[in-house]
C-alpha cells in the first residue's frame, strides 16, 4: 500500500485565496482525520470521519475552515478565505476501525505559507 | 479529561547515551499509549504502541517504553542514541471512549550531540 497521500505538498498563497488541501487515506480504512501543526499550538485536531461522516469538528478554528469526504477514498480540507496566520503543516491520518487497532498511519504533511 | 503531558520541551544526549523520554497521561478509562517519531520535513510514524498485556513494550529502531498504570506514565526508552534519532517524539493516549480520538503530547525535540 503507497500509505497516506497528501497533496500538494507545499502551497504558497496570498491571503483571501482559496485553498484546498487533498488526503487519499489507505484503503480500507474507516477514519480519517484531519490535523494542523505549529510551532505554537503543536499537534492540533481540526476534525475526524468516520465511514465518511464527520464525527468531531470541533476542532475546526472557524468558518473559513471546512472539510468533506465525498466517499472512502478521498477528503478535502478547504479555507477560504485564506489568512496569514493559517500558515502551519497540515497532516490527513487514516486509521482502521476501532477495536481492532488504534493506530493512526499519518501522511506526509501539506506545508501551507500564506502570505 | 483527557491529556498528555510531555514535561520535556527538549532534550540533548551525546551518542551512544541512553535516552529516557518522560510522558504521563491521564484518561478516564483503559488506554491505548503511542509513541511516534517525526523527523524534520516528515509525517510523523508510529515507534511502538501498549493496548494490553506486558507493559514493557518493545517498537521499531531499538525503542522501549514501560507502561505503568500507578504512575500514569509510559516513558520512552533507548539504551545507546544514534545521531539519527535526533527528531521530535509524541507521545499519544487514545481508545474506545472519547470518540476514539487519539490526544497528542506537545512533543520533545531530541538533540544528539557528537
Amino acid at each position: 500500500d503507497a500509505g497516506v497521500i497528501q497533496s500538494p505538498r507545499h502551497e504558497v498563497t496570498e491571503m483571501g485565496q482559496e485553498v484546498t488541501l487533498r488526503c487519499k487515506p489507505i484503503s480500507g480504512h474507516d477514519y480519517l482525520f484531519w490535523y494542523r501543526q505549529t510551532m505554537m499550538r503543536g499537534l492540533e485536531l481540526l476534525i475526524y470521519f468516520n465511514n465518511n461522516v464527520p464525527i468531531d469538528d470541533s476542532g475546526m478554528p472557524e468558518d473559513r475552515f471546512s472539510a468533506k469526504m465525498p466517499n472512502a477514498s478521498f477528503s478535502t480540507l478547504k479555507i477560504q478565505p485564506s489568512e496569514p496566520r493559517d500558515s502551519a503543516v497540515y497532516f490527513c491520518a487514516s486509521r482502521p476501525a476501532a477495536g481492532i487497532t488504534d493506530t493512526q498511519y499519518f501522511g506526509p504533511g501539506t506545508r501551507l505559507t500564506v502570505l | 479529561a483527557q491529556s498528555v503531558t510531555q514535561p520535556d520541551i527538549h532534550i540533548t544526549v551525546s551518542e551512544g547515551a541512553s535516552l529516557e523520554l518522560r510522558c504521563n497521561y491521564s484518561y478516564g478509562a483503559t488506554p491505548y499509549l503511542f509513541w511516534y517519531v517525526q523527523s524534520p520535513g516528515q509525517g510523523l510514524q508510529l515507534l511502538l504502541k501498549y493496548f494490553s498485556g506486558d507493559t514493557l513494550v518493545q517498537g521499531i529502531k531499538g525503542f522501549e517504553a514501560e507502561f505503568k498504570r500507578s504512575q500514569s506514565s509510559f516513558n520512552l526508552r533507548k539504551p545507546s542514541v544514534h545521531w539519527s534519532d535526533a527528531a521530535e517524539y509524541f507521545c499519544a493516549v487514545g481508545g474506545n471512549t472519547g470518540g476514539f480520538k487519539t490526544i497528542f503530547g506537545a512533543g520533545t525535540r531530541l538533540f544528539v550531540k557528537a
